[in-house]
């Protein structure tokens, strides 16, 4: 079955720390994003990218890093810079189409991050 | 910042009701789409609807759109305990380079069996 898959499900990090979320996918998709939501909220973009090597900051962009070396995969750091960094993050991927955006996002599972 | 928002924020009814939610945004759309995420799961897509259409259907589900209004809603019907989740409506914008959503904040949905 094609999917993303995030991993881990909890993540549990002391502060200072930095940590690295993993979204790998095996859609053959060119896009991918991360999403941060927070209790009760909607979703905020942190970083996305279109193609390989290159990615671009989203609403929300300091204290995370990212890199796209692999199509199929798509790592989020959080780091220590990041003043508030415990919250539910969510990794999609999107199949483009030339010069429109008629697909829909497909997400994983989430990965549930708390610092303390 | 969010361009849609979600209206009721909540919404709790008894199985077999209709369910209606609606999404207002700012700006001039191409899509406006609809996603489910049940509690601390991923999110799901549900429907997408084109700026030149009204209304669509799938299943269950009616969307419409309104342009002029700048806002749309999603209409769950005869609906099931199954439904409880969160419903969020996204749309990108009409000059979106990155192919980018963006995100209301939510309606939460309890279906009371």
């Amino acid at each position: 079955d094609g999917g993303i898959t995030q991993s881990p499900k909890y993540l549990f990090r002391k502060e200072g720390q930095n940590v690295t979320l993993s979204c790998e996918q095996n859609l053959n998709h060119d896009a991918m994003y991360w999403y941060r939501q927070d209790p009760g909220q909607g979703l905020r973009l942190i970083y996305y990218s279109q193609i390989v090597n290159d990615f671009q900051k989203g609403d929300i962009a300091e204290g995370y890093s990212v890199s796209r070396e692999k199509k199929e995969s798509f790592p989020l750091t959080v780091t220590s810079a990041q003043k508030n960094p415990t919250a539910f993050y969510l990794c999609a991927s999107l199949n483009r189409e030339e010069g429109s955006y008629n697909s829909p996002l497909h997400f994983g599972n989430g990965t549930r991050l708390t610092v303390t | 910042s969010q361009q849609g928002e979600e209206d009721p924020q909540a919404l709790s009814i008894q199985e077999g009701e209709n369910a209606t939610m609606n999404c207002s945004y700012k700006t001039s759309i191409n899509n406006l789409q609809w996603y489910r995420q049940n509690s601390g799961r991923g999110l799901v897509h549900l429907i997408l609807i084109r700026s030149n259409e009204r209304e669509k259907h799938s299943g269950r589900l009616r969307v419409t759109l309104d342009t002029s209004k700048k806002s749309s809603s999603l209409l769950i019907t005869a609906s099931r305990a199954a439904d409880t989740a969160s419903y969020f409506c996204a749309t990108d914008g009409e000059n979106n380079a990155g192919n980018m959503l963006t995100f209301g904040g939510g309606t939460r949905l309890m279906v009371k069996p």
